[in-house]
């Protein structure tokens, strides 16, 4: 168990809806990180907050969002679903801003019908 | 353009044999180098790690790994695997510089093993 959690395990929705996931960070680390693994792009970074505000930005599509909250807890808003956004969503969590060890959750699997 | 290649996209041993899982880089600068281990079902669990030092370092459950400049590799060893050791494993690179730090993973191998 890694500490982080994430919420829900599973989600099944139609193209077009729009969803929301949630991660909790391990208790103290202030820098979440946000990925997508698919089967065609493996596994790619979409965007990092540290202490509530964005840090970096990868491939992250302008239907995505997300945010952290005063309490470190993260989450990521995908909306305008499409076929190509079914995959895996982790978050990871670190302590500190610049680059240790992350701690990743077990994920969230988004399937959009 | 920086780039981490994992050439092998499956690999099968049989429980016992030794392990090699290679990863190549393309970097201007020797990166933080990591080794990730993901099983069925579960998030991405640190192998081990290089940011200097000794050439050959350990991780946890028997893994180590080498990391040879000349050849821009950090190929992970296990000399002898366990039938628990199935999974995906993966090779990520943190650029030192541009300060964002943000890992690049490679695509990834599938360790089969047989008993």
């Amino acid at each position: 168990d890694s500490g982080v959690t994430q919420t829900p395990k599973h989600l099944i929705t139609a193209t077009g809806q729009r969803v929301t996931l949630r991660c909790s960070p391990r208790s103290g680390d202030l820098s979440v990180y946000w990925y997508q693994q698919s089967l065609d792009q493996g596994l790619q970074f979409l965007i990092q907050y540290y202490n509530g505000e964005e840090r970096a930005k990868g491939n992250i599509l302008e239907r995505f969002s997300a945010q952290q909250f005063p309490d470190l807890h993260s989450e990521l808003n995908l909306s305008s679903l499409e076929l190509g956004d079914s995959a895996l969503y982790f978050c990871a969590s670190s302590a500190l801003q610049g680059y240790n060890e992350q701690f990743f959750g077990p994920g969230t699997r988004l399937t959009v019908l | 353009a920086q780039s981490v290649t994992q050439p092998d996209i499956h690999i099968t041993v049989s429980e016992g044999a030794s392990l090699e899982l290679r990863c190549n880089y393309s970097y201007g600068a020797t990166p933080y180098l990591f080794w990730y281990v993901q099983s069925p079902g579960q998030g991405l669990q640190l192998l081990l790690k290089y940011f200097s030092g000794d050439t050959l370092v350990q991780g946890i459950k028997g893994f180590e790994a080498e990391f040879k400049r000349s050849q821009s590799s950090f190929n992970l060893r296990k000399p002898s695997v366990h039938w628990s050791d199935a999974a995906e494993y993966f090779c990520a690179v943190v650029p030192l510089s541009g300060g964002s730090y943000i890992p690049t993973f490679g695509r990834g191998t599938s360790l089969i093993v047989h008993p």
